[in-house]
């Protein structure tokens, strides 16, 4: 079945720290990986997109990994500020399909002061 | 910075009754979308619009959803006869370029139907 899976579900962190997230995903065959951001209330707004044969993307303080062999991206933020509280979404396309969006759960990261 | 944009932000209904939720997507895009998302769930993928017809659709979109785009500029999504579970985020979000990769979707902030 194609998921994607993520972990943590939340997350809290002091404000300047980094946090790493997961996302683990069965969606085959495999094309490319989204990491979205979606503030409370709001539409997810896209960080990054990584194809297959992309292993890190960086993106201001957001930093993407991608293993494609096993299955598995990290969104990486480093320097925390408190507007990054949010949730982080992984997002993967179905492949054979024209554009539709297979979404994780999120992580719903707190950044505290 | 274009953006996509919903209205109403908010729609409260009666069960049994038809709502039409509004989208105008980026100017240029080509490709649209509608996804809904329930409390406390994931976002889920409902249908995808190219050239005024469908081009894929979910489980979920069955015969009490249709989409239109009547106009040059906006982007609909009717129920016809709306149930309590149709209570959820509608997000609309539309992209330049179609295919599996490098489309970007941008999202709308949404509308929140509430079904009473």
């Amino acid at each position: 079945k194609n998921q994607v899976e993520q972990s943590p579900q939340s997350l809290i962190i002091l404000e300047g720290k980094n946090c790493t997230l997961q996302c683990n995903y069965t969606v085959s065959p495999f094309s490319n990986l989204r990491w979205y951001k979606q503030d409370t209330g709001r539409g997810p707004v896209s960080l990054t997109i990584m194809t297959f044969s992309e292993n890190t993307k960086s993106n201001g303080r957001y930093t993407a990994t991608l293993d494609a062999d096993t299955k598995q991206s990290s969104l990486h933020i480093t320097a925390s500020q408190l507007s990054d509280s949010a949730s982080y979404i992984c997002v993967v396309p179905l492949s054979g399909g024209y554009n539709k969006l297979i979404f994780g759960a999120g992580t719903r990261l707190a950044v505290h002061p | 910075e274009p953006e996509v944009t919903q209205t109403p932000s908010h729609q409260v209904t009666q069960m049994g009754q038809e709502v039409i939720l509004r989208c105008v997507p980026i100017s240029n895009h080509l490709y649209f979308y509608w996804y809904r998302q329930i409390l406390g769930q994931k976002v889920e993928f409902l249908v995808s619009f190219y050239n005024n017809e469908i081009s894929e659709k979910s489980e979920i979109f069955d015969d009490q959803f249709s989409v239109e785009r009547p106009d040059g500029s906006n982007f609909t999504l009717k129920i016809r006869s709306t149930k309590l579970e149709d209570s959820a985020m509608y997000f609309c979000a539309s992209s330049e370029q179609g295919g599996i990769a490098k489309n970007i979707q941008y999202f709308g902030a949404g509308t929140r139907l509430s079904v009473l």
